[in-house]
C-alpha cells in the first residue's frame, strides 16, 4: 500500500493567493482528518470526515478554510486568501473504523510558507 | 475536554541505555492511547497503542509502553536506546466515546548519544 498521499509536499506563495493542499487517504479506510502543525501550536485538528462527510470542523480557524471531500479517495483543504500566519505543516491522516482505537496514518505533510 | 502533557520537552541518554519518554493524559471515559515518532521533514509514523487489556503495550522497533489507570500516564520505554532511535515523539489521546480525532501533546525530543 502506498500510504496516504498528499501533495504538494512544499508550497511557497504569496500573502493573498489562494493555496490548495491534496491528500489521497489509503484505500478502503472511512475516516479522513486533517492535521496542522506549528512550533507554537503543535499537532492540533483542523476538520475530520467520515464516509465522506464533515464531522468535526471546530478547529478550522476561519472562513478562510475550507476542505472538501468530493468521494472516498481525495480531499482538499483550500485556504483563500492565505496569510503569513498560515505558514505551517499541514497532515492528512486516515483511519479504517474498528471499535474506536483504530491507527491514524498520516501521509507526509505539506510544508506551507505564506510569505 | 481530552488533553496530553509530555513534561520534558528534550531526554537525552546514551547509547544502550534504557529511555523513557513520559506521558500523563486527561480524557473522558475510558483512553485510547498512541505514540508516534516524527523523524526530520517527516511525517508521524505510528508506534504502538493501548485500547485495553494488558497494560504493557509493545509496539515498533522494540518500544513498548506502560498503561498506568491510577496516574493516567502511558510512559514510552525502550530497555537499550540506538543513534537512530533520536528523534521526536508525540503522544497522543482520545476517549472512547464521541470525537474520533487525537489531541495531541507537544512532543518529546529525544537525542540519543553514541
Amino acid at each position: 500500500d502506498a500510504g496516504v498521499i498528499q501533495s504538494p509536499r512544499h508550497e511557497v506563495t504569496e500573502m493573498g493567493q489562494e493555496v490548495t493542499l491534496r491528500c489521497k487517504p489509503i484505500s478502503g479506510h472511512d475516516y479522513l482528518f486533517w492535521y496542522r502543525q506549528t512550533m507554537m501550536r503543535g499537532l492540533e485538528l483542523l476538520i475530520y470526515f467520515n464516509n465522506n462527510v464533515p464531522i468535526d470542523d471546530s478547529g478550522m480557524p476561519e472562513d478562510r478554510f475550507s476542505a472538501k471531500m468530493p468521494n472516498a479517495s481525495f480531499s482538499t483543504l483550500k485556504i483563500q486568501p492565505s496569510e503569513p500566519r498560515d505558514s505551517a505543516v499541514y497532515f492528512c491522516a486516515s483511519s479504517l473504523a474498528g471499535g474506536g482505537g483504530e491507527t491514524q496514518y498520516f501521509g507526509p505533510g505539506t510544508r506551507l510558507l505564506v510569505l | 475536554a481530552q488533553s496530553v502533557a509530555q513534561p520534558e520537552d528534550q531526554v537525552n541518554v546514551a547509547e544502550g541505555n534504557p529511555l523513557t519518554v513520559k506521558c500523563t493524559y486527561s480524557v473522558s471515559g475510558n483512553p485510547y492511547l498512541f505514540w508516534y515518532v516524527q523523524y526530520p521533514n517527516r511525517g508521524l509514523q505510528f508506534l504502538l497503542k493501548y485500547i485495553t487489556g494488558d497494560n504493557l503495550v509493545k509496539g515498533s522497533y522494540g518500544f513498548e509502553a506502560e498503561f498506568n489507570k491510577s496516574q493516567t500516564s502511558f510512559h514510552l520505554k525502550k530497555p537499550s536506546a540506538l543513534v537512530s532511535d533520536s528523534a521526536l515523539y508525540f503522544c497522543a489521546v482520545r476517549g472512547d466515546t464521541g470525537r474520533r480525532a487525537l489531541t495531541f501533546g507537544s512532543g518529546t525530543r529525544l537525542q540519543v548519544q553514541p
